[in-house]
């Protein structure tokens, strides 16, 4: 249990499908990310949240929509991908603030996507 | 900018042989954050070290150690009598003082035969 849990772990979606990741944490963490991660590529941040306001959006297509409910809670709603968007990506949270990312990230266990 | 180069793509050893992960980062900032995060195949990246730019100390912790030198920009890790349960994607990563961002290099993959 790394304390930031993401589901589904694996997701195989089409094309026209819509789905939605979830990430979830009790760790009194305020600040909490998306991460892509493709084959031989490096980690991507997709985008940064912060006491549930989104405070960086790394250029990512708009068929990713991230939504933050409250501190808690992450998600990662999918529409129209495409095939080039298959890919691990994964959830972090850190403490709260700028200061907080001194103190690294802990991260989920990632949502394997493939999209077909 | 900030940026983290490993150069090492991929590094193979047999067992109970040393290896040494290389990190050079890039910063403008005199107060900034090192990490090593592991990735094993079932996909979770776990945190292994943090340092600060005001600690030079190299540190070590069983069979890992790390060689953190400023003056060459680098914050190499080590791991002795390697094991296969090291097989994994090792990920040195920098985040600066004043940003919420961790910064991550592309990863090296090490194998480690029995």
């Amino acid at each position: 249990e790394t304390g930031v849990t993401q589901t589904p772990r694996h997701l195989v979606m089409g094309m026209t499908n819509k789905k939605s990741l979830k990430c979830e944490q009790h760790l009194g963490h305020n600040a909490m990310y998306w991460y892509k991660q493709s084959a031989k590529k490096p980690l991507e941040l997709m985008f940064v949240y912060n006491f549930k306001e989104q405070t960086e959006n790394n250029s990512v297509p708009s068929r990713f929509s991230p939504e933050c409910p409250n501190s808690s809670h992450l998600f990662l709603h999918l529409h129209t991908l495409q095939p080039e968007d298959s890919a691990l990506y994964l959830c972090a949270s850190s403490l709260p603030g700028q200061g907080g990312v001194a103190y690294g990230y802990t991260f989920g266990s990632g949502t394997r996507l493939t999209v077909v | 900018a900030q940026k983290v180069t490993q150069a090492q793509t991929e590094i193979s050893v047999v067992e109970k042989e040393d290896v040494t992960l290389d990190c050079v980062y890039e910063t403008r900032d005199t107060t900034y954050y090192l990490f090593w995060y592991k990735q094993p195949p079932s996909g979770e990246l776990v945190f292994l070290i943090r340092r600060n730019s005001f600690d030079e100390q190299n540190e070590i912790s069983g069979r890992y150690s790390w060689n953190f030198q400023k003056s060459t920009s680098s914050f190499n890790f080590t791991i002795t009598a390697s094991q296969v349960v090291d097989s994994a994607v090792y990920f040195c990563a920098l985040s600066e003082a004043d940003t919420d961002k961790l910064i991550f290099g592309t990863g090296t993959r090490l194998q480690v035969f029995p």
